[in-house]
């Protein structure tokens, strides 16, 4: 079966400064991956997602990841923090091919962002 | 643009009473999905539906319901809401396949007194 570990509940970094939000999956089979965002009181925006072919995607708002398969990691980075990116980050491996189309998700990693 | 709306941004209901929120889609896709989300317990999924009039229990369906009797349409129940179903609640939808994204609406913060 999927499932998604994200390290760190909490990520601070100062503005400006690089951002690196951790993903580790488990899946039996080559995964689908995505990131998502959440900002305060909203719900979740796709960020970017890999399916199949390059593995460093690049998404919205400066963002991107790279697919590892040897280290089974989706982490998510940005060069240069900014105050907007204060949000919740989850990360997301689909169920497919084992049921239907749900998708496991992280537990979540809150970005807060120093001035 | 996919578009999820859901009815109510915020919702106060007292408890016992039966609840009803609405989500609906504009993309035509086949799947819907309620999730509810607490503070450090993340996305939990109470129900999802993959065609019209079918559903299939999530993994925490006790005390809620669904209906989806048109495509574009999942409604959620609560058929005696309990104060420990406070919560924010998340609609999304997809199109089939494994490398399908899932929509969400803006959520619907429920509060039960």
């Amino acid at each position: 079966a999927q499932s998604v570990t994200q390290l760190g509940s909490h990520v601070s970094v100062s503005e400006g400064a690089l951002v690196l939000l951790r993903c580790n999956y488990s899946s039996s089979v080559p995964p689908y991956l995505f990131w998502y965002v959440q900002y305060p009181n909203q719900g979740l925006q796709l960020l970017l997602k890999y399916t199949t072919g390059a593995t460093l995607v690049k998404g919205i708002n400066g963002f991107e990841a790279e697919f590892k398969k040897s280290e089974t990691s989706f982490h998510l980075t940005k060069p240069s923090a900014h105050m907007s990116d204060a949000a919740e980050y989850f990360c997301a491996v689909s169920e497919w091919p084992d049921s239907s189309y749900k998708l496991i998700f992280g537990s979540g990693t809150r970005l807060l962002v120093r001035p | 643009d996919v578009k999820v709306t859901q009815s109510s941004r915020y919702l106060v209901k007292r408890t016992g009473e039966k609840v009803f929120l609405e989500c609906v889609q504009d993309m035509d896709h086949e799947n819907m999905f309620w999730y509810r989300q607490d503070p450090g317990l993340g996305l939990r999924l109470i129900y999802f539906s993959y065609d019209v009039k079918m559903k299939e229990k999530g993994d925490i369906p006790e005390g809620y319901s669904v209906s989806r009797e048109k495509k574009e349409r999942f409604s959620l129940i609560l058929e005696s809401a309990s104060t420990n179903q406070t919560s924010m609640y998340l609609c999304a939808s997809s199109l089939n396949g494994g490398n399908q994204p899932q929509h969400f609406g803006d959520g619907t913060r429920l509060s039960i007194l």
